[in-house]
């Protein structure tokens, strides 16, 4: 299987803030990337997948970027209701998850 | 809107067996690959199994083979998963999540989640 490692585990920022989440491939999986949002008690929902192509209906703040092992996702003016966990995930073999990386606002 | 509502989820003791369902709305259910997501309480996810359009095709994560079993129904517009010879380590939220269409892997929507708690 393919290991997906984020970091970090979670982080702190305030509104307004540009945030960056990296997520790392334990081998090379091309732009096969997607990143998904989860709030408490809620399902996950998609952000962006194939590295790069934002998800219809989500804000434009949000974007995904990398190749290869090494990946991004970037907000790019912190909004109060992105607090959530955000979730990387490979598609390039049978799919498998990051750990995941705690925003609080 | 599209919809996946699961149902199913409940208290089971080791050993036991459980089914779940997933109801489909808002889109032509027959049309698209369909996947059991699960994620264990306060923990990441773990993708568990797939299912092609048709139902000819499967796959499952390696801890459950030979234990769950997943179906659908395309009349019926519903996906299924039988869970048996269940283990505490099964205990998780259980999503169902359709296949964004012509994207392998990419997992859009998702239903609201069903909990299946494996205890004595």
């Amino acid at each position: 299987d393919i290991q997906m490692t984020q970091s970090p585990s979670s982080l702190s920022a305030s509104v307004g803030d540009r945030v960056t989440i990296t997520c790392r491939a334990s081998q090379s999986i091309s732009s096969d990337l997607n990143w998904y949002q989860q709030k408490p008690g809620k399902a996950p929902k998609l952000l962006i997948f194939d590295a790069s192509s934002l998800q219809g209906g989500v804000p434009s703040r949000f974007s995904g970027s990398g190749s290869g092992t090494d990946f991004t996702l970037t907000i790019s003016s912190l909004q109060p209701e992105d607090s959530a966990t955000y979730y990387c995930q490979q598609r390039y073999s049978t799919p498998t998850f990051g750990q995941g990386t705690k925003l609080e606002i | 809107e599209m919809h996946l509502v699961e149902s199913g989820g409940g208290l089971v003791q080791p050993g036991g067996s459980l089914r779940l369902s997933c109801v489909a709305s808002g889109f032509t259910f027959s049309s698209y690959e369909m996947n059991w997501v699960r994620q264990a309480p306060g923990k990441g996810l773990e993708w568990v199994s797939y299912i092609s359009r048709s139902g000819s095709t499967i796959y499952y994560t390696d801890s459950v083979k030979g234990r769950f079993t997943i179906s659908r129904d395309n009349a019926k517009s519903s996906l299924y998963l039988q869970m048996n010879r269940l283990r505490d380590e099964d205990t998780a939220v259980y999503y169902c999540a359709r296949q964004k269409e012509q994207l392998v892997w990419v997992f859009d929507p998702w239903g609201q989640g069903t909990l299946v708690t494996v205890s004595s």
